[in-house]
């Protein structure tokens, strides 16, 4: 099976400090996937990332990039952190463009 | 820009009813997915639908796609506690570039 692994299941920051959020998977697979999950508002794409030192926005980046150094592994980072950005973050991985997503069990970082 | 919309994003029912929840979207895609979540937990792949026309069956939920309409049903026969879940429809935003998905659907079914 497939596992996705987020490092921290809650995670507690205060405004404007500067957040990683870890993710590695352990399938091999070529793309990789950073949601923000709110209530209301389903699951929105910050980034992606189909191939080492490559990455690209998805729908909401605004506050937000990543890094992927490694084929398994896909960080999100916060530059500087702000009470908006209090969500739950899902990292995802998938292989062929045709297999769905594999999910981590998702960070919930709460700014303060 | 692609959208999805899910309805009805919540739902109470009674066990051993029939049900279907509806995903809507904007622009074309062949590739729409179906996931269950469970409160407190990760996203868990349900259906995998790739062609117009396409139906997947599991259980007491089965899931079809219509590409020309641009709309998927899952729908939920003889409802049983278990089932109780939020339920999202995602849609392929093309080449590798992940999924869009709708807002959910929050289902309760009481016994």
């Amino acid at each position: 099976d497939v596992k996705v692994t987020q490092s921290s299941r809650y995670l507690v920051k205060r405004t404007g400090e500067k957040v990683f959020l870890e993710c590695v998977q352990d399938m091999d697979h070529e793309n990789m996937f950073w949601y923000r999950q709110d209530p209301g508002l389903g699951l929105r794409l910050i980034y992606f990332s189909y191939d080492v030192k490559m990455k690209e926005k998805g729908d909401i980046p605004e506050g937000y990039s990543v890094s992927r150094e490694k084929k398994e592994r896909f960080s999100l980072i916060l530059e500087s952190a702000s009470t908006n950005q209090t969500s739950m973050y899902l990292c995802a991985s998938s292989t062929l463009v045709i297999s769905p997503l594999h999910f981590g069990n998702g960070t919930r970082l709460t700014v303060t | 820009e692609l959208k999805v919309e899910q309805n009805p994003l919540f739902l109470s029912m009674q066990e051993g009813k029939n049900y279907t929840i509806y995903c809507n979207y904007s622009t074309t895609s062949d590739r729409l997915y179906w996931y269950r979540q469970d409160p407190g937990k990760s996203l868990e792949s349900l259906f995998v639908l790739l062609s117009n026309g396409a139906v997947k069956q599991e259980g007491r939920l089965m899931a079809s796609l219509d590409t020309k309409a641009r709309l998927s049903t899952l729908h939920i026969t003889a409802a049983v506690h278990d089932l109780s879940a939020t339920y999202f429809c995602a849609v392929d935003r093309g080449g590798a570039d992940g999924l869009t998905f709708g807002k959910g659907t929050h289902l309760i079914i009481q016994p």
